[in-house]
């Protein structure tokens, strides 16, 4: 594991509620993202971070919002659920300098 | 938004047997990764690629990065149960909205794996 560690790992809840996804690394990587993961659509880029307080959308942005604070601590919001975001959501971490990202265990999401 | 094109899509096979799968996209890329991913787990790097023509090898599993750079493939040899998973192709395309200083990546729909013992 590359030291990244995602809350909640399994969450159920109704549409309408605001949900927050936290991704937590150890590695003091500058470079964060947020995935998710859908059948037949492989992953895709919701929102990523390039550093403290700098982030930008990815394709799948709409519906999300992001937030990093901290250098480990990078942070996914729905603001009013809806049931086509149920999802499994995975982080990931990577280094400036062509590096690859590693990625967290996931969250998996189910919105009702 | 740009794609990767994985193949196949899933592989029923028997323990012992090789394996191939490979991505292609209609752009040039600067890098190529293979990521296996176990149920309940998030995506674990196999291998990175980062030169046309690269060939590199991690045990049993050898990738090549297309001379084009517009195309990958994994071959696993001599498959035993373990190597039951779903395998994910991603590049970091050259355009300019892409990669560079953030690294970000385009994921392929991923090929299925199921070893028979």
């Amino acid at each position: 594991d590359a030291g990244i560690t995602q809350s909640p790992r399994h969450k159920v809840t109704e549409t309408g509620t605001p949900v927050t996804l936290r991704c937590h690394q150890t590695e003091n990587h500058r470079y964060m993202y947020w995935y998710r993961q859908d059948p037949g659509h492989g992953l895709r880029l919701i929102h990523y971070s390039y550093g403290v307080k700098d982030t930008d959308k990815g394709e799948v942005s709409d519906g999300y919002s992001v937030s990093r604070s901290k250098t480990e601590d990078f942070l996914l919001t729905l603001e009013s659920a809806t049931s086509s975001q149920t999802s499994v959501y995975f982080c990931a971490i990577s280094t400036p300098g062509n590096q690859p990202q590693h990625f967290g265990d996931g969250t998996r999401l189910s919105i009702l | 938004g740009q794609q990767l094109n994985q193949s196949p899509q899933s592989m029923f096979i028997q323990e012992g047997e090789d394996v191939s799968m490979n991505c292609t996209s209609s752009s040039i890329f600067n890098t190529w990764l293979w990521y296996k991913q176990d149920p309940g787990e998030g995506p674990v790097l196999l291998i990175a690629l980062y030169k046309a023509g690269e060939l590199t090898s991690n045990g049993r599993l050898t990738a090549q990065f297309g001379i084009t750079r517009k195309d990958s493939f994994l071959n696993i040899s001599a498959s035993i149960p373990s190597d039951v998973g779903i395998y994910f192709c991603a590049g970091q395309p050259s355009s300019l909205n892409y990669g560079g200083a953030t690294n970000k990546l385009i994921f392929g729909t991923g090929t299925l794996l199921a070893v028979q013992p």
